[in-house]
């Protein structure tokens, strides 16, 4: 079982927007801004899409876009394109003694 | 550009220790963090371990008592140890670096598959 709960699955069609939830506690989530979001494309290595809540890598479309509020982190992504179907986790610093925890992983399909 | 790659057996036995490298290319491994991650197949990821050319070392609670990391800054290389592995521990093990004063990996190495079987 993952420390932070993201939802299995999530769809939406080119041109729409979707967001991704990521919930955690007070513990994680909910006391630091190093909430970070990773695209996962089959097969190959993790990408780094947004970091500390919000800021986005340098070569990471604007279409990405992360926010928190309370417990609750949420990847947005605006206008979908077929090249966003992907796996998507999210990721907390818990402290020092548990320097990061990762989500279940969310499975994002571009009708 | 700094690149990775991790090198290791393929197939370990259930209670024989794992041993991993990731070598650094194009860039110096000093000054930074580094980090190994792995992913049993068809799951998600999970934090392993993280350590510094210095020395530090921070482990996830779940697997201290089995792993050990260290950095070869002569070679650009740093290394990861597991301990007791039973078939749960098969899974693809990536390794990565840190951003600097951000809990975050923005380079990963391909990733290699170990499978634990008799």
């Amino acid at each position: 079982q993952s420390a932070l709960t993201q939802p299995p699955s999530a769809s939406g069609s080119p041109g729409q927007s979707i967001t991704i939830s990521c919930t955690g506690t007070s513990s994680d989530v909910g006391t630091y801004n190093f909430v970070s979001w990773y695209q996962q494309h089959p097969g190959k290595a993790p990408k780094l899409m947004i970091y500390e809540v919000s800021k986005r890598p340098s070569g990471v479309p604007d279409r990405f876009s992360g926010s928190k509020s309370v417990n609750t982190a949420s990847l947005t992504v605006s206008g979908l394109q077929a090249e966003d179907e992907a796996d998507y986790y999210c990721t907390a610093h818990a402290g020092t003694n548990n320097w990061m925890v990762f989500g279940g992983g969310t499975k994002l399909t571009v009708l | 550009q700094v690149q990775l790659q991790e090198s290791g057996p393929g197939l370990v036995k259930p209670s024989d220790t794992l041993s991993l490298t990731c070598t650094v290319s194009g860039g110096s491994i000093s000054g930074y963090f580094w980090s190994w991650i792995r992913q049993p197949p068809g799951k998600g990821l999970e934090w392993i371990a993280y350590s510094y050319d210095t020395g530090g070392t921070n482990y996830n609670p779940s697997l201290r008592s089995r792993v050990t990391m260290s950095i070869d800054t002569s070679n650009n290389q740093f290394s990861l140890r597991l301990r007791s592995l039973t078939a749960a521990d098969t899974a693809v093990y990536f390794c990565a670096r840190i951003i600097s004063g951000v809990v975050a990996f923005d380079i990963w190495g391909q990733g290699t598959l170990v499978t634990v079987s008799s």
